[in-house]
């Protein structure tokens, strides 16, 4: 019951920026765009999150459309270990409990 | 100082068998999940508590049963394992149980034969 769209699969050249897509067509007005990745089957792991401006930290940027119905996880340098399952999540809070409903996500694999 | 950890990191058992999973964490957080990761990768939220009082309980079978001692420990028990129960088992925390960064232990291979 995922309310995100990610393609199911992208590859990148070690090195280069990793561009990720996530559509939110049907996002409301107080839910937070997170993303989080899976790592060989490890536990997911945050990467970053933002609700209508741009955010960047030190693994990642997130750019959000102005009508917020798209936003792009940006990896500006990935590396071999940055090949993960990537997951694209709003979380509306409130009456969701934080409740995370994880998608298929993108397999991104970075290449030498 | 890991601040989610999960015992035991492997678990196989016999159909039938009742089994616990223990949950910990170490960063003060009021809330505390269990997530249910089957063999094609889906990970669906099961329970979540908040200052040991369940908030969330999923469509999950009777046979699960969370636990919460503290406010630092999450367990889940299990009874009568089926093989379809057989998952990977992903404990969280986070500060508050709304749009909170939820931080995951490493996961309990759970195999029922």
């Amino acid at each position: 019951d995922a309310k995100t769209t990610q393609p199911p699969s992208m590859d990148c050249a070690e090195g280069r920026a990793a561009n990720l897509p996530c559509n939110h067509s049907t996002i409301s007005g107080n839910e937070y765009v997170y993303w989080y990745r899976q790592i060989h089957s490890q536990g997911p792991q945050y990467i970053i999150h933002g609700l209508k401006n741009n955010e960047t930290n030190e693994m990642a940027s997130l750019i959000i459309t102005e009508d917020r119905k798209s936003s792009t996880l940006i990896l500006p340098h990935a590396t071999l270990r940055d090949t993960a399952v990537y997951y694209c999540i709003l979380n509306a809070g409130g009456t969701s409990y934080g409740k995370l409903t994880f998608g298929q996500g993108t397999i991104l694999t970075v290449h030498p | 100082d890991t601040a989610v950890s999960q015992t035991p990191k492997y678990l196989v058992t016999q159909m039938g068998n009742d089994k616990s999973i223990k949950c910990e964490q170490n960063l003060g957080h009021d809330t505390m999940y269990w997530y249910k990761q089957d063999s094609k990768k889906f990970l669906k939220i099961m329970f979540s508590y908040n200052n040991k009082e369940l908030i969330i309980n999923e469509t999950v079978p009777n046979r699960f049963s969370p636990k919460s001692p503290d406010k630092a420990h999450l367990n889940l028990h299990i009874n009568s394992l089926e093989l379809g129960d057989s998952a990977v088992y992903f404990c969280a925390s986070s500060l508050a149980q709304s749009q909170e960064t939820q931080y995951f232990g490493p996961g309990t291979r759970l195999l029922v034969l």
